[in-house]
């Protein structure tokens, strides 16, 4: 089945600095992307949605300036939190698709980041 | 706006019980349903899925039947295992959008 991948799984990092995620579609190539932010016990929260070679579209009330994404290529997208303060902890998740077709999107495990 | 509505959770029982989780959405036009579950400090993995009216979709002994007169997709299975513990999302999707999520519903087995 498809695969999406996250790297890291987990990340600590301190107050004010920048942090970079990557997603990549293991063995498809993904025309959409997504960023996705979970609070404990919470559902999914969307925060973009990007296409290969397009700037991402945020939703509202999240920063562009703060989460960088890019998704230069069809099998790699990346969220960068920039100068990270400690309420940026959470659990952030991307999410690929191939198509249009059904809509069917697949996740990657998770990146957990905790801003000390 | 189109939406999805779960069952409150947490949902708790005993293991070879039948369980179902409610979902109903609201939708212009004709969603594709969704089902995802989420294992502790895990992403999401797809369940299963229907594109039209009265498809089921099905998967690990899941059930799921797309119901457009009552706006429905509820979650089934005959007989619950403690693996199956996780929190199930129900989610639609429309050509062009990101999926919609429920906000999930917790389910506990016991042995």
């Amino acid at each position: 089945g498809a695969v999406v991948s996250q790297h890291p799984s987990w990340v600590i990092c301190k107050s004010g600095t920048s942090v970079k995620i990557e997603c990549r579609s293991l063995d498809f190539q993904a025309t959409t992307m997504f960023w996705y932010r979970q609070f404990p016990k919470q559902s999914l929260m969307l925060m973009a949605t990007s296409n290969e070679g397009s700037k991402a579209t945020y939703e509202q009330g999240v920063e562009k300036d703060k989460f960088l994404i890019n998704h230069a290529s069809l099998t790699l997208s990346t969220l960068t939190v920039t100068s990270a303060h400690p309420e940026d902890s959470s659990f952030y998740i991307c999410s690929a698709r191939a198509g249009t077709g059904s809509g069917t999107q697949y996740f990657g495990p998770g990146t957990r980041l905790l801003v000390l | 706006g189109d939406s999805v509505t779960q069952m409150e959770g947490p949902v708790t029982l005993s293991e070879e019980a039948f369980l179902t989780i409610n979902c109903t959405y609201t939708a212009t036009g004709y969603p594709s349903l969704f089902w995802y579950v989420q294992y502790p400090g895990e992403g999401l993995q797809l369940l299963l899925k229907a594109t039209k009216a009265d498809d089921k979709g099905s998967n690990k002994g899941f059930e799921a039947t797309y119901r457009k007169e009552t706006t429905s997709f509820h979650l089934e299975k005959g007989s619950v295992q403690v693996s199956d513990s996780a929190v199930y999302f129900c989610a639609l999707y429309k050509a062009g959008t990101a999926l919609i999520f429920g906000k999930g519903t917790t389910l506990s087995v016991s042995s």
